[in-house]
C-alpha cells in the first residue's frame, strides 16, 4: 500500500537557518504530494502541494518539488522564523477505489522548533 | 471560502455522557471526513462521506456514530467513550472526484480547526 516517511524530529533550529525536512513516499499509481502545517492547539492548514512530477509548490517562502525518480517531496525555506514552529506532516493523496473519494496517507509529522 | 468550522472548540465528558461534534462547510465540497489525532501523532482516518453517503468507515467503535445531514454538514455522535478516546477530533472536506474532470484537481483537503475531546 501506500506509504509516506518523514524525517524524525524534532528540528532545531536558529532564526534565519535554512530549513530541510526530508520526505519520500511509496505509492503504486501517481499520487499527489501536499505539506500540512500544524500549529500548536490547531487543526492542519494546507501548507504546499504538487500535483504531478516536477511541480514545485510553494507558499510562504516555503518550497517543494515533486521528485518521482527518488519518489521524494523535501520541503525546504531558505530563512525561517521563530513563528514557523509547528508540526509539519508531508502526505500523499490516492483514490483506492475508483469513483470514490481521494484518501491521504500521512507521514508522522516532523516538529521544527524555531529559537530567536 | 476555504473555512471548515467545527463545535465545540473543546468538550469534556464523563463516560455516560451522550454528545455531539459538529462541522459545517460552504465550498460546495461533496466528500467529508471525521479523522482521529492524538498527541504527536498523525490524523487516524475514521470515517468518509461522499454525497452524503458514508463510503469508508475505518473500523471505528459504534460508540462513534457520524451522520450527514445535508451536504454542508457533518456530525459525529459520542455515546459511551472510553478515556483513551481523547484526542483532538478534525473534520476536513474536499471535492469528489465527480464533481470536477481531471481528478487531481479534485484531491485538495481543507481541515477544521478541530475539537479537543477529553473523556474522564
Amino acid at each position: 500500500g501506500d506509504s509516506v516517511t518523514q524525517m524524525e524530529g524534532p528540528v532545531t533550529l536558529s532564526e534565519e537557518a535554512f530549513l530541510t525536512i526530508n520526505c519520500t513516499y511509496t505509492a503504486t499509481g501517481y499520487p499527489s504530494l501536499f505539506w500540512y502545517v500544524q500549529y500548536p492547539g490547531e487543526g492542519l492548514q494546507l501548507l504546499l502541494k504538487a500535483t504531478k512530477a516536477d511541480d514545485k509548490g510553494s507558499n510562504k517562502g516555503f518550497e517543494a518539488t515533486y521528485r518521482k525518480e527518488t519518489t521524494s517531496f523535501h520541503l525546504e525555506k531558505g530563512s525561517v522564523q521563530v513563528s514557523d514552529s509547528a508540526v509539519y506532516f508531508c502526505a500523499l493523496s490516492d483514490r483506492p477505489m475508483l469513483g470514490g473519494s481521494y484518501i491521504p496517507t500521512f507521514g508522522r509529522g516532523t516538529s521544527l522548533i524555531v529559537h530567536p | 471560502d476555504t473555512e471548515v468550522t467545527q463545535t465545540p472548540k473543546h468538550l469534556v465528558m464523563g463516560m455516560t455522557n451522550k454528545k455531539s461534534l459538529k462541522c459545517e462547510q460552504h465550498m460546495g465540497h461533496r466528500a467529508m471526513y471525521w479523522y482521529k489525532q492524538k498527541a504527536k501523532k498523525p490524523p487516524e482516518l475514521m470515517f468518509v462521506y461522499s454525497y452524503e453517503k458514508l463510503s469508508i468507515n475505518e473500523s471505528v467503535p459504534s460508540r462513534f456514530s457520524p451522520e450527514c445531514p445535508n451536504s454542508s454538514l457533518l456530525n459525529l455522535h459520542l455515546h459511551a467513550l472510553q478515556p483513551e478516546d481523547s484526542a483532538l477530533y478534525l473534520c476536513a472536506s474536499s471535492q469528489d472526484p465527480v464533481q470536477v474532470l481531471g481528478g487531481a484537481l479534485t484531491d485538495t483537503q481543507y481541515f477544521g480547526p478541530g475539537t479537543r475531546l477529553t473523556v474522564l
